[in-house]
């Protein structure tokens, strides 16, 4: 059953930080690992997507990085700020014979302060 | 613009009532899904939907069901026998069940239970 375990649970840094958010994952055949970010009482926004046989994904100050055989992402955020806090959560995709099953971490809520 | 609309964004259940959570779409998705968040956990999967007239059961479907009479269309309902349905719910499509791409969730549910 796979597993996937977010560290830390959560963070406060102070604005224009660089900050690194991880993501570890116990089954290696993956098809694609999502980066969500989380505002409160609000739904998932999709901010990086990495397909299996890619190393990296930037957008803006975001980038995402996979090593699959290690069974790890790491998210980096550059020059962060106060309107980055939220809950950042990361999600694996395993294909089944039923389709595709996404497997959720427990998130890092991370607090960015002026 | 294209997206997940969902309906209500707070809803309030009584004991033994059934309630239904509306999610449509107009990103032309294929593949929808029902998710459930609580507090410290993950997300967790209730039942998805690969094509019209077509789902299947994800990890808690019980004490709930859905229909998928339109491929927009994806609604959930929470039933009397859901013990503990006080939760965020989440829906979320992707453009095929197979294929690259990722999910696109919508702004959520926040069902109590009064």
């Amino acid at each position: 059953k796979q597993e996937v375990t977010q560290i830390p649970a959560a963070l406060s840094v102070p604005e224009g930080e660089n900050l690194v958010l991880n993501c570890s994952f116990t089954d290696s055949a993956i098809y694609n690992l999502q980066w969500f970010r989380q505002d409160p009482g609000k739904g998932l926004t999709s901010l990086l997507l990495i397909q299996s046989s890619q190393r990296e994904q930037t957008s803006g100050r975001l980038n995402a990085s996979l090593d699959k055989s290690s069974g790890r992402s790491t998210l980096y955020i550059a020059a962060s700020q106060p309107g980055d806090s939220a809950t950042y959560l990361c999600a694996v995709m395993i294909l089944t014979g039923g389709g595709n099953k996404l497997t959720f971490g427990t998130g890092t809520q991370l607090k960015v302060e002026l | 613009d294209g997206g997940i609309t969902q309906s209500p964004k707070y809803l309030f259940r009584k004991e033994g009532q059934n309630v239904t959570l509306s999610c449509e779409q107009n990103l032309n998705h294929d593949a929808m899904y029902w998710y459930r968040q609580d507090p410290g956990q993950g997300l967790r999967l209730i039942y998805y939907s690969q094509i019209v007239n077509d789902f299947q059961k994800g990890d808690i479907a019980e004490g709930y069901s859905v229909s998928r009479e339109k491929k927009e269309s994806f609604p959930l309902t929470v039933t009397s026998a859901q013990k503990n349905p006080t939760a965020f719910y989440l829906c979320a499509s992707r453009i095929s069940p197979q294929g690259l791409g990722g999910y696109t969730f919508g702004s959520g549910t926040r069902l109590t239970v009064v």
